[in-house]
């Protein structure tokens, strides 16, 4: 099983909405990350979690709030979010975080903030 | 500068052409260099690795020149299924164990019948 599996595909919120995305790999990967991605812009790192244990955070705004439940589950919390937050949140895994290891992208959640 | 910089294109081609892509990268201390592919609304995947000896694989070809700090995509025989966004990927080391991957903007290439 390569797959990194997101959910949901799309989601339309509020900005007093509280919302969870999700994400789930089961390749035995121990590095798993969240990238924001606008419209004809390349992705941009927002969280790496190493090990289950949070390993980059990219000034990310509070309202974003990542959470590791184990090794196979990654979560996005969403609170308080502003239009321009509208974008495709992509997870990504890799077997270890380390320069050789390819990143395997999920499918994206398509998130629009009203 | 931005870290990684790519031509944005588009690139239209028609099919069976040669195209390539340029990238360079100012982080001198990069350590991993990917081409990923993204075709229109889905996700990011790895089309290949970089290496200093240059790398083949089918109708792709990857070159990378460390002195110049320049990475070459080559494509050769273009097929209509190769039109997609072409991400120039770095991965540099920021201390310790945070090696960080960098997208470049992309390159945006439609072939055409």
């Amino acid at each position: 099983d390569t797959e990194v599996t997101q959910t949901p595909k799309h989601l339309v919120m509020g900005m007093t909405n509280k919302k969870s995305l999700k994400c789930e790999q089961h390749m035995g990967h121990r590095a798993m990350y969240w990238y924001k991605q606008k419209a004809k812009k390349p992705p941009e790192l927002m969280f790496v979690y190493s090990y289950e244990k949070l390993s980059i955070n990219e000034s990310v705004p509070s309202r974003f709030s990542p959470e590791c439940p184990n090794s196979s589950l990654l979560n996005l919390h969403l609170h308080a979010l502003q239009p321009e937050d509208s974008a495709l949140y992509l997870c990504a895994s890799s077997e270890v975080q380390g320069s050789m290891y390819e990143q395997f992208f999920g499918p994206g959640t398509r998130l629009t903030v009203l | 500068r931005k870290e990684v910089e790519q031509d944005p294109g588009p690139f239209n081609v028609p099919e069976g052409a040669t195209v390539a892509f340029n990238c360079t990268y100012s982080n001198s201390a990069s350590q991993s260099f990917f081409w990923y592919r993204q075709d229109c609304r889905k996700e990011p995947k790895l089309l290949m690795s970089v290496y200093s000896s240059g790398n083949e694989d089918g109708r792709f070809t990857a070159q990378l020149n460390r002195a110049s700090q320049y990475i070459s995509l080559l494509i050769r025989d273009s097929k209509l299924s190769d039109s997609a966004t072409y991400l120039c990927v770095v991965i540099s080391n920021y201390g310790g164990a945070t090696n960080k991957l960098i997208f470049g903007t992309g390159t945006l290439l439609a072939v055409q019948p």
